[in-house]
């Protein structure tokens, strides 16, 4: 079964303190790892795709075959990173999206 | 110039009204889905449609129904609306190269 699973549903750190916010997986087959984010009132945005290996607005992610995880991180919050951050996963191909239940981010200052 | 738009925006209904949700894309994308997201929950897919003549279930369809008119447009109903459908309702299209697109949201109230 597909199953992603964000294990806090908020999280609170200082600005300028390192930032880690939890996905696990669990997937038969070699999934595609997603992190979205949503800001208050808006659409969902792409903030990483594992297959492409960047590094969007400071944050990095990396997939743990081995521990099915993919944890997001950034080594120093900022006060713009407060949104709600999802987890997600698909086959290969872009096919449906499989979302974990969110975590909501707040950076204080 | 919004990509994948959706209408309405927001809509208060009451139980038991018959209700649908509208999705436009000038993506060009073949895939297009409808997805709730509750506090808590996240998002869950109610229906997928890989193109015009290929409709799927998703995690929670029931109590839901949808139409894909055109490549560009794809519509959500609910045949008789009950509160604990309440929701923030979200249209999305995809492609293997470019990946999701998201719409901007419909936040639905049934009463």
């Amino acid at each position: 079964a597909q199953r992603v699973t964000q294990p806090e549903k908020l999280l609170s750190v200082f600005k300028g303190a390192p930032v880690e916010l939890k996905c696990n997986y669990s997937y038969s087959g070699s999934p595609e790892l997603f992190w979205y984010v949503q800001y208050s009132r808006q659409r969902l945005q792409l903030l990483l795709r594992h297959i492409s290996r960047e590094s969007i607005k400071g944050f990095t992610a990396d997939l743990n075959k081995g521990e099915t995880s993919f944890h997001l991180k950034k080594p120093f919050a900022q006060e713009e990173d407060s949104a709600m951050y999802y987890c997600a996963l698909s086959g290969q191909g872009a096919q449906k999206l499989v979302f974990g239940q969110g975590t909501r981010l707040t950076i204080n200052p | 110039d919004a990509d994948v738009t959706q209408t309405p925006r927001n809509r208060i209904t009451k139980t038991g009204k018959r209700i649908m949700l509208e999705c436009s894309q000038t993506k060009g994308h073949d895939r297009m889905y409808w997805y709730r997201q509750d506090p808590g929950l996240g998002l869950r897919l109610i229906y997928y449609s890989f193109d015009v003549k290929d409709i799927n279930k998703g995690e929670i369809s029931d109590g839901y129904s949808v139409s894909r008119q055109a490549q560009a447009k794809f519509s959500l109903s609910l045949e008789s609306a009950i509160p604990n459908q309440t929701a923030l309702y979200f249209c999305a299209t995809s492609d293997p190269v470019v990946g999701y697109t998201f719409g901007s949201g419909t936040r639905l109230t049934v009463v």
